[in-house]
């Protein structure tokens, strides 16, 4: 089956701990995107990956990082969380060309505190 | 820089019965693609319908069909007999055509919140 998976999809943690959230896609897709969604603010894109090792900021990057190692896997990075970080996340991928549909991960909602 | 605005928070319909949602963009590019997505309660983005720019026919998938106005920047969704299972927040998303980092990404709407009473 197709899919865009991301874990954890929930998570509670406290301010400055590093985290991970992962992404995996099995649709050999070259294009893959984080976005945050907060209430009133719709989905901004955090960062972007092009294809293997090709990334970029996208519109609110500040305190994320990024890595693209495989092109199924394409990870978001919190080095020290702040609590206006807290939001609900998603992962996308798609084709580069072509339907430009993007599919999406399941999300995951994370609290800092 | 491309922005797609909601101007309505929350919709109601009764079942069965007809809802419009509104959705309005700003661009400068000539081809493009715009999107409506749905969130139930379990937060799954789902991609209800597509519109590609150069199109004139307006897209339709079963009872959603949208009203697409190029020149007036306006993308609607309609929804034909509203259902219990319509409930959901509905986003309208523009993506550019051009194959390239920053304008594959999505734009999104602010999103509007459908009821559905019975």
């Amino acid at each position: 089956e197709a899919q865009v998976t991301q874990n954890p999809r929930y998570l509670i943690t406290v301010t400055g701990k590093k985290l991970t959230v992962t992404c995996s896609q099995n649709m050999n897709h070259e294009y893959m995107s984080w976005y945050r969604q907060d209430p009133g603010l719709g989905l901004r894109q955090i960062y972007y990956s092009m294809n293997v090792e090709v990334t970029d900021k996208g519109d609110v990057p500040e305190g994320y990082k990024v890595s693209r190692k495989e092109k199924r896997n394409f990870p978001l990075i919190l080095e020290s969380p702040s609590p206006n970080q807290t939001s609900l996340y998603f992962c996308a991928s798609s084709l580069k060309e072509g339907t430009y549909e993007q599919y999406f991960g399941p999300g995951t909602r994370l609290t800092v505190t | 820089a491309q922005t797609v605005t909601q101007s309505q928070p929350e919709m109601s319909v009764q079942e069965a019965e007809t809802v419009t949602l509104s959705c309005t963009y700003d661009t400068s590019e000539s081809d493009y693609y715009l999107f409506w997505y749905k969130q139930p309660p379990s937060r799954q983005m789902i991609l209800v319908i597509r519109q590609e720019a150069y199109k004139q026919q307006n897209a339709t998938e079963n009872r959603f069909s949208v009203n697409f106005q190029k020149a007036a920047k306006s993308f609607s969704l309609k929804i034909s007999d509203s259902q219990l299972g319509d409930a959901a927040m509905y986003f309208c998303a523009y993506r550019s055509a051009v194959v390239s980092g920053t304008a594959s990404k999505l734009t999104f709407g602010t999103g509007t919140r459908l009821q559905v009473t019975l």
